[in-house]
């Protein structure tokens, strides 16, 4: 079974640019994550779409993050204008249902430096 | 606010020796605990899923234990290898959402 692809690996970047990130979850699974991981923290969940239909995105700082996932399949978080503090390993993650015990399956994770 | 936390921190430990760290977590809307390694350069790996007070759960030399009316759960790792090191996260999983602890990083001396 594949695994959950990411990409790009690394981004390096200016603040006030813009970044996009993809994420293409194992197939068949339903749910998928974005989360946020600043070194010395544990993740911080950004949004949590189950199909196509956002569940929770309480803590997306929707005035400069937005993401989407149009076809229930692939999704795409972006940051327009980044910030010095958006310097953190970016993970996408996705699991076969919504649900509580549902173990999550990761990318390798988007590392972005903002200078 | 719900709060996870984790320690120690970080922890150096000689090959072959074993060790055990601790996840703490609110003993309230309890649905599971998670355990994950995180190896530098690669994607977490997910080790357990616990949900019953007194749960053992066991992977080769790695096991954990769970109390959820006192909010905590042990890592246990026997007999070190360096393999082992890596980033060791918790996450409490309430209200269908996890809650990340900032992780023990382990790092095995040769």
């Amino acid at each position: 079974e594949a695994g959950v692809a990411q990409s790009p690996r690394y981004k390096i970047i200016e603040k006030r640019q813009s970044v996009a990130f993809w994420c293409n979850p194992i197939s068949g699974h339903a749910t998928l994550y974005w989360y946020q991981q600043i070194l010395g923290q544990g993740p911080k969940l950004l949004i949590q779409f189950q199909n196509n239909g956002v569940v929770d995105d309480s803590q997306l700082p929707k005035d400069r993050f937005s993401a989407e996932r149009l076809k229930g399949v692939d999704s795409t978080l972006k940051i327009q204008p980044a910030k010095l503090e958006d310097s953190a390993v970016y993970l996408c993650a996705s699991s076969p249902s919504y649900g509580p015990n549902q173990p999550q399956h990761f990318g390798d994770g988007t590392r972005l430096s903002i200078l | 606010i719900l709060n996870v936390e984790q320690s120690p921190q970080s922890l150096h430990v000689q090959e072959g020796d074993s060790t055990n760290f601790t996840c703490s977590f609110p003993s309230s809307n309890f649905y599971a605990l998670h355990w994950y390694r995180w190896e530098t350069a690669k994607s977490p790996e997910a080790l357990f899923v616990m949900t019953l007070n007194g749960d053992e759960k066991k992977k080769g030399r790695i096991s954990a234990t769970l109390n959820t009316k006192e909010g905590y759960s042990y890592l246990y790792i026997k007999g070190s290898q360096p393999e082992d090191s890596a980033t060791y996260l918790c996450a409490f999983d309430s209200n269908y959402q996890l809650i990340w602890g900032a992780g023990t990083k382990l790092i095995i001396k040769p």
